[in-house]
């Protein structure tokens, strides 16, 4: 089953350049995490939305409840940002969450 | 500094032996979940609680349970670990139950021989 997709699964990137991580689900939600895992296992959370656009300092996200999408955006990309990037589902029923597999971000210097 | 504390943050066992990840958490948050992660299918909830006292089953339950006796602290228990079971293992929390921010621990790899 395949609540949540995510594109591309690996993207790579000169520093500077901007890059948009895509997630897609198919199932009725409340709200929608953006998760960041770097080499080495931490997992953080950089947003929590459940409609319009949230931007932390170069990170913008962006969900689209209607169409059943959300975008992440990374401005003037850095190679500290190179990691992996989760999309997680809160649906509107049941108690679990859905997780993406993962899209690895590579930023070469 | 406030946030989740798993142990062990690796640990090799041998199949058939029990064993419990430890997590704690210091802020105070109403629910907590366990989640395993394995290359390719991404994060799988195995267990959840909603608030102290009470627990549910996630996704993938077979062969783990878990208690909530507090707040702060939630373990995960393998009865009797399998080479399936061989994972990283991350504790997370957030103040209430599907809404919130998710704060996760720095994850436990378990190895299972």
């Amino acid at each position: 089953k395949n609540e949540v997709e995510q594109s591309p699964q690996n993207l790579t990137a000169q520093e500077g350049e901007f890059i948009t991580i895509n997630c897609s689900y198919s199932v009725g939600i409340s709200a929608l995490h953006w998760l960041q895992q770097h080499p080495g296992g931490g997992i953080v959370s950089l947003f929590m939305l459940s409609s319009g656009k949230k931007k932390h300092g170069r990170l913008i996200a962006t969900i689209n409840i209607q169409e059943k999408h959300s975008s992440l955006h990374i401005t003037a990309s850095h190679p500290r940002d190179s990691a992996v990037y989760i999309c997680a589902l809160v649906p509107n029923t049941g108690n679990q969450f859905y997780f993406g597999t993962g899209t690895s971000l590579t930023v070469i210097p | 500094i406030a946030g989740i504390t798993q142990a062990p943050t690796s640990q090799i066992l041998a199949a058939g032996r029990r064993m419990t990840l430890r997590c704690t958490q210091d802020m105070r948050h109403n629910a907590m979940y366990w989640y395993r992660q394995d290359l390719g299918l991404g994060l799988r909830l195995i267990h959840y609680s909603n608030t102290a006292g009470t627990t549910g089953k996630g996704e993938v339950p077979d062969g783990y349970s878990v208690s909530r006796a507090n707040t702060d602290d939630f373990p995960l228990t393998l009865a009797s670990a399998v080479p399936s079971q061989t994972s990283v293992y991350f504790c997370a929390s957030s103040a209430w139950h599907r809404t919130g921010e998710l704060f996760f621990g720095e994850g436990s790899r378990l190895t299972v021989l």
